[in-house]
């Protein structure tokens, strides 16, 4: 079945580091591909998306490129601030359908 | 301000009680989602709803229940035959249902803990 898979957390940070965190995905179809970002005791707010292959979403210095040959959306910010701490999740969702499929979130903590 | 908005942000029950969480949303989406989220697994989904009176099993449906009567409100009630109710719960909307790359919007959602 389709899945989702991130790099396990915690992911420790200094203040202007650069960041990656892994993603990579199994689908039958053509999904959608997304990040997704949690700070604590919140919801989820979309950080990212991008639809085909070759896509490259971005947001708030983030950005992520849909690699079909890899299967992979892995997250890149080239200068990572204390306020970017948070749950960071990758999804997909498959063609005609209303389903996300998230990973298991990984967790960065950067310290000032 | 539209979005969503789900009441209470923190629940305790007593085992072998029933439980309603309220969601509402204001930006006239047409489908709605309820999904738990468990430390170190991600979200799974409970239910789904693309239009006003349907809804449809996710994955992790047993021992849940919801309707949706009106457009803006998608409860969910966690009953108790689920076997462990203890998680953060999150509702969430999108625009088109039925639609791959389609954003959904969360709710900031409700903390349940059964004592």
């Amino acid at each position: 079945g389709d899945s989702v898979t991130q790099m396990e957390g915690p992911v420790t940070l200094s203040e202007e580091a650069f960041l990656t965190i892994n993603c990579t995905y199994t689908a039958t179809g053509y999904p959608s591909l997304f990040w997704y970002v949690q700070y604590p005791g919140e919801g989820l707010q979309l950080l990212l998306k991008a639809t085909k292959a070759d896509d490259k979403g971005s947001n708030k210095g983030f950005e992520a490129t849909y690699r079909k040959e890899t299967t992979s959306f892995h997250l890149e910010k080239g200068s990572v601030q204390v306020s970017d701490s948070a749950v960071y999740f990758c999804a997909l969702s498959v063609d005609n359908t209303d389903k996300l499929i998230f990973g298991t979130g990984t967790r960065l903590q950067v310290f000032p | 301000d539209g979005g969503i908005t789900q009441s209470p942000k923190y629940l305790f029950r007593k085992e072998g009680q029933n439980v309603t969480l309220s969601c509402e949303q204001n930006l006239n989406h047409d489908a709605m989602y309820w999904y738990r989220q468990d430390p170190g697994q991600g979200l799974r989904l409970i239910y789904y709803s693309q239009i006003v009176n349907d809804f449809q099993k996710g994955d992790i449906a047993e021992g849940y229940s919801v309707s949706r009567e009106k457009k803006e409100s998608f409860p969910l009630t966690v009953t108790s035959a689920q076997k462990n109710p203890t998680a953060f719960y999150l509702c969430a909307s999108s625009i088109r249902p039925g639609t791959s790359g389609d954003t959904q919007y969360f709710g900031p959602g409700t903390r349940l803990t059964v004592l």
